[in-house]
């Protein structure tokens, strides 16, 4: 059931350039959609979010920007910094009573100083 | 800034011994939430937790599994009867609201069933 998809596993740019890093999803009941950061051996971090009535939403160097007629999305980090290495999940929620996170698999970041 | 913390850490047990994990919500949230992310894959939701009852739970979440909110600040997991492919690292969440609300997560409780 893979509801939500992060077809690359990893990516490595160069500080001060662009990450962008892409989510597909296939439930076209999902409604919000958020990026989280998770470092190893820590839970995830909330960075940014953007419900499905919109098509960007943006908060200092992230943006994310959502094409609902190709059920995607992209997180667009600029510039790169050496601590944004860490592995991004995408996750979408479908509103409702209890709103559960369905999470893509992941997409290592690493950002070469 | 509030945050969600968990304990144990690491918790190592034997297959078939019974596991509590703890979790402390941040203080004004409402809504609370188990996922659990074995080595090598996604993070997987479990359950969701509000008002004293499980909102929704997974299929995951079988009847070795169940939740609690003892008082006012706990919210606890417990495997009955562990089994080798409930090692995972466990997350707890909470959330303030209802409607699009994010959830915070903890640091996680790695679980590894001998």
């Amino acid at each position: 059931d893979q509801q939500v998809k992060q077809n690359s596993p990893s990516l490595s740019v160069q500080e001060g350039r662009i990450s962008i890093l892409n989510c597909d999803y296939t439930n076209s009941m999902f409604d919000y959609f958020l990026w989280y950061k998770k470092y190893p051996a820590e839970g995830p971090t909330f960075l940014i979010s953007i419900s499905s009535i919109k098509d960007k939403n943006e908060d200092g160097r992230f943006t994310v920007f959502l094409n609902k007629s190709a059920k995607h999305l992209s997180l667009h980090i600029v510039p790169s910094q050496p601590g944004d290495s860490a592995v991004y999940f995408c996750a979408a929620m479908r509103g409702g009573a209890t709103n559960k996170l369905i999470f893509g698999t992941g997409t290592l970041l690493a950002v070469q100083p | 800034e509030p945050e969600v913390t968990q304990t144990p850490s690491h918790q190592v047990t034997q297959m078939g011994q019974e596991v509590i994990l703890r979790c402390v919500p941040i203080s004004n949230h409402l809504y609370f939430y188990w996922y659990r992310q074995i080595l090598g894959q996604k993070v997987e939701f479990l359950v969701s937790f509000y008002n004293n009852e499980i909102s929704e739970k997974s299929e995951i979440f079988d009847d070795q599994f169940s939740v609690e909110r003892p008082d006012g600040s706990n919210f606890t997991l417990k495997i009955r009867s562990t089994k080798l492919e409930d090692s995972a690292m466990y997350f707890c969440a909470s959330r303030a609201t209802g409607g699009h609300d994010t959830q915070y997560f903890g640091p996680g409780t790695r679980l590894t069933v001998l």
